[in-house]
């Protein structure tokens, strides 16, 4: 069974600093892993989606590695800004999408 | 144009009661799902449609009723609401069911409160 976590649960960070959000899994058997971000009272935006054939994916300030014989991911947020500031949910995809329980990112000015 | 819409948004209601939550989208997605988050904020997974056809359905109560008319549309219903189903009901949708890998497109979610 497929077991997700997410650390840290909680980072609070000043604006323009590069962090580092980490997501590890339990079966290495997947086809692909998503990072979602959600908003308080929104539902959830793919950021990135890498494939189980793939190591990275980058968007922007965003960059997602998967290192699957591990079992890790590891979502780069760079020159953090206050807008970033929401909930980060990484998913894996075996025969179905398991969440983490995220990690609150708060960035303030 | 909202690409995966649910409604309503807001749900009060008292226990013992049935109500639906309705799934809509118009993204020619042939998948659809439902995932429920509770008060602790863990997203999990309830039931998935490809194509009409269930493919997924967890351990859920069988108060708990999907219905998808067509492949664009995935209802959920439920019957005698109990305080332990306040939550909120995120549907969702992808071109393909899970193994593909596509990218899966949520609604904004149902906030539902039993009281």
């Amino acid at each position: 069974k497929q077991e997700v976590t997410q650390i840290p649960a909680a980072l609070s960070v000043p604006e323009g600093e590069n962090l580092v959000l980490n997501c590890s899994f339990t079966d290495s058997a997947i086809y692909n892993l998503q990072w979602f971000r959600q908003d308080p009272g929104k539902g959830l935006t793919s950021l990135l989606l890498i494939q189980s054939s793939q190591r990275e994916q980058t968007s922007g300030r965003l960059n997602a590695s998967l290192d699957k014989s591990s079992g890790r991911s590891t979502l780069y947020i760079a020159a953090s800004q206050p807008g970033d500031s929401a909930t980060y949910l990484c998913g894996s995809n075996t025969d179905k999408l398991i969440f983490g329980t995220g990690t609150r990112l708060q960035v303030f000015p | 144009d909202t690409a995966v819409s649910q409604t309503p948004k807001y749900l009060v209601t008292q226990m013992g009661n049935d109500k639906s939550i309705k799934c809509e989208q118009n993204l020619g997605h042939d998948t659809m799902y439902w995932y429920k988050q509770d008060s602790k904020k863990f997203l999990k997974i309830m039931f998935s449609y490809n194509n009409k056809e269930l493919i997924i359905n967890e351990t859920v109560p069988n108060r708990f009723s999907p219905k998808s008319p067509d492949k664009a549309h995935l209802n959920l219903h439920i019957n005698s609401l109990e305080l332990g189903d306040s939550a909120v009901y995120f549907c969702a949708s992808s071109r393909d069911s899970y193994s593909s890998g596509n990218t899966i497109y949520f609604g904004e979610g149902s906030w539902l409160t039993v009281v």
